[in-house]
């Protein structure tokens, strides 16, 4: 069974940083793309950052850049995200999702699966 | 960015009844359209990629259509467990983008 798991979350102080983790299983971690996706309490989903299967390429929307980094160890099967200057805005569910499509070339596809999410609030 | 409307933005029916629900893009997307489901509490589920494709164990009276800008996801028969909210979102453009949801609740 496919199966992510998130941890790292918590209540943490504007500017503060926090540490993401995903543990992955059920598949051959290291053939995919890996996301993570954000859910703020109520609201809708916002895209956060991709890497690819190889850990070389990465993208990041505007509203992270120059603050967030995502990587990943293959050899542990696991995804990270290093969230620095932490702001309000950034509270929200955080979920990691597969990429749709095994492949080395990092592509544009859907998410599936999805974990269950961590939980980042921001707050003073 | 390319941006994604939903609507209705909330959808009141009976078990039964047929769900039709719109997306709409700001430009062509030709058919790079992902449709997932969440319920209250849980994790997005893949639906149907690219437009019309069922995801894996997704039962058929899920279906979707469209291509470009207008995008159709159609229930055709309300089971209680399809009562949740449904995203879309493009996969033509960086950065993917979703749209805001349709709440489909029980009448």
């Amino acid at each position: 069974e496919v199966q992510l798991v998130e941890s790292g979350g918590g209540l943490v102080q504007p500017g503060g940083s926090l540490r993401l983790s995903c543990a992955a299983s059920g598949f051959t971690f290291s053939n995919y793309a890996m996301h993570w996706v954000r859910q703020a309490p109520g609201r809708g989903l916002e895209y956060v950052s991709v890497i690819s299967s190889n850990g070389i390429i990465t993208y990041y929307a505007d509203s992270v850049k120059d603050r967030f980094n995502i990587s990943r160890d293959n050899s542990k099967n696991t995804l990270y995200l290093q969230m620095d200057s932490l702001r309000a805005e950034d509270t929200a569910l955080y979920y990691c999702a597969r990429d749709g499509i095994p492949a080395r070339r990092l592509g544009l596809n859907w998410f599936d699966p999805w974990g269950q999410g961590t939980l980042v609030a921001v707050s003073s | 960015e390319i941006v994604l409307t939903q609507s209705p933005a909330t959808l009141s029916l009976s078990p039964g009844e047929r769900a039709t629900l719109s997306c709409r893009a700001s430009q062509s997307i030709s058919s790079y359209l992902v449709w997932y489901q969440q319920k209250p509490g849980q994790a997005p589920r893949l639906l149907i990629y690219d437009a019309s494709n069922r995801a894996a164990g997704i039962p058929a009276r899920f279906s979707g259509i469209g291509s470009g800008t207008d995008f159709t996801l159609t229930i055709s028969s309300l089971e209680p467990e399809d009562f949740a909210v449904y995203y879309c979102q493009q996969r033509s453009n960086w950065p993917p983008t979703f749209g805001p949801g349709t709440k489909v609740d029980i009448k």
